[in-house]
This record gives structure tokens, C-alpha cells and sequence, in this order.
């Protein structure tokens, strides 16, 4: 159980246009998802929040114009990158935690990751 | 802030050897989590164990156990009888109440046939 899917695992696209990545918890519901951004050998850093029905948290930094993310079922998370440039190339990661937004007991399950690079 | 340090940014072992991944945290929080995750080289995160601060007794999961010193705000991962199997990237990562998770540099493990 607890497995989260994300597609596409790679894409590659011209600078300029939009790319959408999707994040799905498979067996279980999800109210609260994740984004993360990783950078060759370095470590997670978390982009934004989402949660099922209302607005990402986005993170101090991250331009929530750019990285436009929606939450509109407790198993589909979307991130869309928009107007991408060589400088958002990187590996975006998300994960899913079960259970009600208020608890603080349930474990995030990650996606396998996106590979993106902007030409 | 919270924060999350792992100092060893790589380490390498034989072959069923014990290794032992170092971490240090702060956090004002009482109430926190930690956690241990695995990215092996295909970057899928895989959890390989957590503690709940509230708890003394230290994790285990068969190979893997923690020790948890609170007072220092320490969190090592000790892996016995290593495989190869294991070589990969170990992030330790905190996490406090309903929030976001936290994770340090991250720790290359090898390990050496």
C-alpha cells in the first residue's frame, strides 16, 4: 500500500511553454501533497503545500505565478511550470500524506520523481 | 527554525559491515518526528525508519536502528551485516506536527563488495 505515481517520469520542452506534472496517491486518499525541487546531488527542498480544496503554502522564494499547483481531488495533485526556462530544469519530486490535514501521526509517501529539462 | 545537519557527505563500507550515519537537528518544538529516508539511483525516496520524539526506545526496523539522544538532539542510523543493496543517498528529515518535512544534505553511502 501507500504507493504515489507521478507522470510524466521525464520531459523535455522548448523554453517558453508550459509543462504539467501530475502526482497520484493510488490507495489511499490524500489531503495534504507536497512538492519538492532537487538539484543534481543535493538534497529536497520543498516548493509548496497542497491541500485538497484550497490554496497552496508556497515556500519563501518560490514564485507561485511560475509554479502554479492545484489540489482538486484527494488523489490528484498537479504542478504546472509555466513560461519554463533552462534555469527550472530539474528533478521535481512529489509525495502524499494519508489521513486528515490535522494529523500529525501519518507518513509522507514520495513519488518517484520528474525529470525536467528545459531546452 | 528548524533545521536538519548531516555532516558526512559520503561514506563508504565493505560488504557486511555496520556503518553508522550521523545527524544533528534543532527544533523548539516537544512534539517532532524523525525520519530516515533512502534514495537509491533510481531517486525513488524510500522511508527506512522513523521515531517519534515522545518515545524513548529507539527504532528498529530488522537491519536498521536509530539512536535517539534528545537532550544532544542527535539521530544516527546504524546499518549492520551492509548490503549491497544499500548504497544510496540517506536523508534525515524532521518533521513537526502537521507540517513540512525538513531534511539535512544528505549522506552518500557506498557499499564495497
Amino acid at each position: 500500500g501507500a504507493v504515489v505515481s507521478q507522470h510524466p517520469s521525464w520531459v523535455i520542452c522548448k523554453s517558453g511553454t508550459s509543462v504539467k506534472i501530475e502526482c497520484r496517491s493510488l490507495d489511499f486518499q490524500a489531503t495534504t501533497m507536497f512538492w519538492y525541487r532537487q538539484f543534481p546531488k543535493q538534497s529536497l527542498m520543498l516548493m509548496a503545500t497542497s491541500n485538497e480544496g484550497s490554496k497552496a503554502t508556497y515556500e519563501q522564494g518560490v514564485e507561485k505565478d511560475k509554479f502554479l499547483i492545484n489540489h482538486a481531488s484527494l488523489t490528484l495533485s498537479t504542478l504546472t511550470v509555466t513560461s519554463a526556462h533552462p534555469e527550472d530544469s530539474s528533478f521535481y519530486i512529489c509525495s502524499a500524506r494519508p489521513g486528515l490535514a490535522t494529523s500529525s501521526t501519518d507518513t509522507q509517501y514520495f513519488g518517484p520523481g520528474t525529470r525536467l529539462t528545459v531546452l | 527554525a528548524q533545521t536538519v545537519t548531516q555532516s558526512q557527505p559520503e561514506m563508504s563500507v565493505q560488504e557486511a559491515e555496520t556503518v553508522t550515519l550521523s545527524c544533528t537537528y534543532d527544533t523548539s518544538e516537544n512534539n517532532y518526528y524523525l525520519f530516515w529516508y533512502k534514495q537509491p539511483p533510481s531517486r525513488q525516496m524510500i522511508l527506512v525508519i522513523r521515531q517519534e520524539a515522545y518515545k524513548q526506545q529507539n527504532a528498529t526496523e530488522n537491519r536498521f536502528s536509530v539512536n535517539f539522544q534528545k537532550a544532544a538532539k542527535s539521530f544516527s542510523l546504524k546499518i549492520s551485516d551492509s548490503q549491497l543493496g544499500d548504497t544510496a543517498m540517506y536523508f534525515c528529515a524532521l518533521r513537526w506536527g502537521a507540517q513540512k518535512l525538513v531534511f539535512g544534505q544528505g549522506t552518500r553511502l557506498t557499499i564495497n563488495p
